[in-house]
This record gives structure tokens, C-alpha cells and sequence, in this order.
């Protein structure tokens, strides 16, 4: 199994432009997450999924979107980038729910300037 | 919803203990996590406790929680230079399927 994997591992984006962070997992797991990690502030949830087709927001969803079209992927669109979208997003995945033991990602780091 | 607070950093000196410390706001909290980053990866569970339990220990560490006072705290025995990383404490929101996450600490282990 490859887990949890997310492309790009890199991205630096001019302020306005769009792009999606890609997310896909291979456990067959129902529950999908996306966080951001900033220096001092651990990290926040934007958005989570609890299967196909249903997706809820998190802490700190404003300027990203999520859609869940199959179990395997989630991925996490920028509309208009902004230089405070500057971060590094993991992406995590659970067999059911926030409470069993989350997989995560790689990370990706995006910068925008 | 759940707010989580620990520390940013700890430092300490190799083969002395490390205890990391957590508070959490919810006490409908089930569970509660440590997760461990190493540095350039993602997270990794370390360990958990469930909410009805006081201590739980897993080999070099000891995981303590005071639900009167919603207070976690992570011991790590005999702390080696392979210890250093960050340490997030985690709790999931109750009545929501959330799990949110303390700012981390980095913990820095020194000879």
C-alpha cells in the first residue's frame, strides 16, 4: 500500500491564482482531512469528508474548497490564492472517523506571492 | 468547539525524562492523541488514552490525563537524540467529527 500520497510536494503560486492539492489514499478509508501547519499554530482543519460524496468544513475553511467523488481522493482547491494561504497542507485519512488513528500525508508546501 | 493549548518548546539534556504538557477545553473529549512529527514528514501516532482512564503506559512513555482539570501530559523516559521532534496533543470535538490539533511542541534533546 502507498498510504496517503499528495502532489505537488512544491508549489509557488503568483496572489489570485487557482490551483488544487491533490490527495489520495489506498486503505479504503471513509474519513478525509486537510489541515495546514503554520509555525505557532499546530495544525488547523480546513475542511474533512466522512465518505464519498459528503464533505463539512473544519476551523479555517474560508478560500478552499473540497469535493469527494470517490473514497480514494480528496482534493483541496485554492479559488484565488492569497500571500496568508502561504503554508505546508497535509492531508490525513482514517478508517471511519476523527477518532481512530489518522494517516498522514507527506505534505505539501505551498508558497504564494 | 474544542480548543487545545500546550507549550512550544521543550529542551533537555539526553537520558533525562521529557514531559510535555497539553491542556484541552471539551470534557466530552472520548479520546485524546499524541501524534509525533519528525522533521520534513507528516504525523505519526505516538500513543492515546481514552477519557475513562488516568494513565496509560507504552514502553519509555507514560501518558497521564487529569479530567478534572483537562490536563494531558506525555512523559517520555531515558529521552534519546532520536526523540527530538514535535509532539501535538489532540482531542476530537465533541459532538463533531473533528480532531483538533495543539500548536505543538518541539522538543530538542541535547548530549
Amino acid at each position: 500500500n502507498a498510504g496517503v500520497t499528495q502532489t505537488p510536494k512544491f508549489q509557488v503560486l503568483k496572489t489570485g491564482q487557482s490551483m488544487t492539492l491533490q490527495c489520495a489514499q489506498d486503505m479504503n478509508h471513509e474519513y478525509m482531512s486537510w489541515y495546514r501547519q503554520d509555525p505557532g499554530m499546530g495544525l488547523r482543519l480546513i475542511h474533512y469528508s466522512v465518505g464519498a460524496g459528503i464533505t463539512d468544513q473544519g476551523e479555517v475553511p474560508n478560500g478552499y474548497n473540497v469535493s469527494r467523488s470517490t473514497t480514494e481522493d480528496f482534493p483541496l482547491r485554492l479559488l484565488s490564492a492569497a500571500p496568508s494561504q502561504t503554508s505546508v497542507y497535509f492531508c490525513a485519512s482514517s478508517r471511519q472517523g476523527a477518532e481512530d488513528e489518522q494517516y498522514f500525508g507527506p505534505g505539501t508546501r505551498l508558497t504564494v506571492t | 468547539g474544542e480548543d487545545v493549548e500546550q507549550s512550544l518548546f521543550l529542551s533537555v539534556r539526553e537520558g533525562d525524562s521529557s514531559v510535555i504538557n497539553c491542556t484541552y477545553t471539551d470534557s466530552s473529549s472520548t479520546y485524546l492523541y499524541w501524534y509525533k512529527q519528525e522533521p520534513g514528514a507528516g504525523l505519526q501516532l505516538l500513543t492515546y488514552i481514552f477519557s475513562n482512564m488516568d494513565m496509560k503506559q507504552d514502553q519509555r512513555l507514560t501518558v497521564l490525563l487529569n479530567k478534572k482539570d483537562k490536563h494531558l501530559s506525555l512523559r517520555i523516559a531515558d529521552t534519546q537524540t532520536g526523540d527530538s521532534a514535535i509532539y501535538f496533543c489532540a482531542a476530537v470535538s465533541g459532538g463533531y467529527n473533528k480532531l483538533i490539533f495543539g500548536a505543538g511542541t518541539r522538543l530538542a534533546v541535547h548530549p
